[in-house]
């Protein structure tokens, strides 16, 4: 149990143009989902924290009107890079904490790998 | 915020031998301490974790130690194979609703054969 599953795994865009990625967590409702972004052979970075039904919350220098984050269900938050250029091309992480409450583990999806070309 | 700082960062060590791990934070408000091991282009997987009313906890050859006074936490791996290579990140976590995790820099864990 506990997957969370994220959609494309891999996405190559050209700059300037826009790209959604998709967290769904499969098998629990999700009241909570966080997107991380890593660069290589550094650390987890988190980029803003996600509840359903109410505005994502940005973390300190993340801009909130390039990367759009909508929780519109208990299992479904998309991020979506805008007007992507070069320096965005990163690993792209989510995760989800169960809605039942009281867990603190959270459930990390696979991850996506963008590039801007 | 919270901040978490990891060393060391690259470790290696002879196959069946320990390794050891270190983290620091400095919320003394903190009260959930995972260990995810990192597989290159993989999703982080939680081998680990201790919340801050437990001192220490072991599951077959991984282990991890808390001290809150100190405000650092340590993974310790006995008798290591060289599946267990892998980057190995800390986390920890504030109580409260969001349960956001600040990770540490991350540990390059290379197992010798």
């Amino acid at each position: 149990g506990a997957v969370v599953s994220q959609h494309p795994s891999w996405v190559i865009c050209k700059s300037g143009t826009s790209v959604k990625i998709e967290c769904r967590s499969l098998d629990f409702q999700a009241t909570t989902m966080f997107w991380y972004r890593q660069f290589p052979k550094q650390s987890l970075m988190l980029m803003a924290t996600s509840n359903e039904g109410s505005k994502a919350t940005y973390e300190q220098g993340v801009e909130k009107d390039k990367f759009l984050i909508n929780h519109a269900s208990l299992t479904l938050s998309t991020l979506t890079v805008t007007s992507a250029h070069p320096e965005d091309s990163s690993f792209y992480i989510c995760s989800a904490i169960p809605g039942a409450g009281g867990s603190y583990e959270q459930y990390f999806g696979p991850g996506t790998r963008l590039t801007v070309t | 915020g919270e901040n978490v700082e990891q060393h060391p960062s690259t470790l290696s060590v002879q196959e069946g031998d320990s390794a050891v791990i270190k983290c620091t934070y400095s919320d003394s408000a903190s009260n959930y301490f995972p260990w995810y091991k990192q597989e290159l282009g993989k999703r982080p997987q939680l081998i680990i974790d201790i919340r801050s009313n437990v001192g220490e906890k072991k599951d077959q050859r991984i282990a991890v130690t808390l001290n809150k006074t100190a405000k650092h936490f340590s993974l310790h791996i006995t008798e290591t194979q060289p599946e267990d290579s892998a980057v190995y990140f800390c986390a920890a976590s504030l109580p409260g609703s969001a349960r956001q995790l600040t990770f540490g820099s991350g540990t390059q864990l290379t197992v010798l054969p």
